[in-house]
């Protein structure tokens, strides 16, 4: 039962542009959601993260919409740049008085000059 | 600060061995730890919940005389993957919520022949 979906495997953007990553979630009880930027053999690197009681938030060229009502979320980065390749995951914390990160499938993304 | 600091980064054994992985809080007090595995190409499965001086809380489908848990003190917690088979040959990784958020190690590939 995956509670947290990113529906795209990979997504392929020109450096300078937009690329806008997507995460859906199933538990209306996740309280708070984190983006991750990860590299094969490494630990995750926090990027962003929103609580749900906000539906944006933005730190320099990352922003993170949400979207409750839709179980959506979405994570803009502008401009791209090819340092952004790696894999993205989307992460939601538990409900029942939990701490627990439930990460999302995540998403390739390349970034090609 | 709050970093995790987790050994051994590569481990290869042999099947039916075990192996023990180690992860330390170097700046902080971490009451709980989280555990998960990650297949090639796929998400982070949370694997275990452990909280010092108390038993793991496991998650549906994860064998707890499998992979053994103990965290006896507030700066260590292990991982055991006992009578290791080249099934489990995955990543793992261990992450603690801190004030700032979550801190992750770096993570142990571990590849059983």
């Amino acid at each position: 039962d995956q509670q947290v979906k990113q529906n795209s495997p990979s997504l392929s953007v020109q450096e300078g542009r937009i690329s806008i990553l997507n995460c859906d979630y199933t538990n209306s009880m996740f309280d708070y959601f984190l983006w991750y930027k990860k590299y094969p053999a490494e630990g995750p690197t926090f990027l962003i993260s929103i609580s749900s009681i906000k539906d944006k938030n933005e730190d320099g060229r990352f922003t993170v919409f949400l979207n409750k009502s839709a179980k959506h979320l979405s994570l803009h980065i502008v401009p791209s740049q090819p340092g952004d390749s790696a894999v993205y995951f989307c992460a939601a914390r538990g409900n029942y008085n939990t701490d627990k990160l439930i990460f999302g499938t995540g998403t390739r993304l390349q970034v090609f000059p | 600060g709050a970093v995790v600091s987790q050994h051994p980064s590569r481990v290869i054994c042999k099947s039916g061995t075990s192996v023990k992985i180690e992860c330390r809080s170097l700046d902080f007090q971490a009451t709980t730890m989280f555990w998960y595995r990650q297949f090639p190409k796929q998400s982070l499965m949370l694997m275990a919940t452990s909280n010092e001086g108390s038993k793991a809380t496991y998650e549906q489908g994860v064998e707890k005389d499998k992979f053994l848990i103990n965290h006896a003190s507030l700066t260590l917690s292990t991982l055991t993957v006992t009578s290791a088979h080249p099934e489990d040959s995955s990543f793992y990784i261990c992450s603690a919520p801190t004030l700032y958020g979550y801190t992750f190690g770096s993570g142990t590939r571990l590849t059983v022949v």
